[in-house]
């Protein structure tokens, strides 16, 4: 069975300061990894979204992500966070056969202070 | 294209009741996926349909039970409602649930059990 862990379960940054949310995952086969924010109040939005070919993935809003295939992880950053950055944030995998059935982590709340 | 879509946004239930949610998925797209989100659990998977079939079953009881029409919308129930039950439900549908596909998940349905 696969599973997602996200270590950091609310993070709190200033304006500006750069951020790192970690996400290792456990499957035996080849994965699609994701990232997704949930704004309050709204619904779940993908931010990117790695498949194959260059493990470091841009996405949108200035995030980015790494796979490390051998540390089966796959960190969001941001270089510098804004105060709308403050959300939830999900790292999902699912199978590379079967995109419906994804598998998430815990979410990380991340508060940005202005 | 319009995005998935939920509906009721909201419900209110008593314990021992039946429910029925139903989502509609973007234009186009066969499979559709449903989730379970709550503050303890975060986001589990029910199940997911495909070409009116339930395609993959996740670790729910029986009392879960879904189905899929010909024109790929889809609806959840549960029966015999419990407080536990209590969560948002989401909704995420991909053109065929296959390999190296986006899920786009819809705003969810809330749903209370007093």
């Amino acid at each position: 069975a696969q599973s997602v862990s996200q270590h950091n379960h609310h993070v709190i940054l200033s304006e500006a300061a750069s951020l790192e949310l970690g996400c290792n995952y456990s499957y035996g086969g080849t994965v699609n990894l994701f990232w997704y924010v949930q704004y309050p109040g709204q619904h779940l939005q993908l931010l990117l979204k790695y498949f194959s070919g260059d493990p470091l993935v841009k996405g949108i809003k200035g995030f980015e992500a790494e796979f490390i295939k051998s540390k089966f992880s796959f960190n969001l950053r941001k270089p510098s966070v804004q105060w709308s950055d403050t959300a939830e944030y999900f790292c999902a995998v699912n199978p590379n056969t079967n995109a419906g059935k994804s598998t998430f982590g815990d979410g990380t709340t991340l508060t940005v202070k202005p | 294209k319009a995005g998935v879509t939920q509906t009721p946004r909201y419900l209110i239930k008593t314990r021992g009741q039946q429910v029925t949610l139903s989502c509609s998925p973007i234009s186009g797209h066969r499979s559709v996926s449903w989730y379970q989100q709550t503050p303890g659990q975060g986001l589990q998977f029910l199940f997911e349909y495909f070409s009116e079939t339930q395609r993959n079953k996740g670790n729910f009881p029986g009392r879960f039970s879904g189905r899929q029409f010909s024109n790929s919308r889809s609806e959840m129930n549960v029966s015999t409602l419990e407080l536990g039950d209590s969560a948002l439900y989401l909704c995420a549908s991909s053109l065929m649930g296959g390999g190296q596909e986006t899920q786009y998940f819809g705003p969810g349905t809330r749903l209370l059990v007093l």
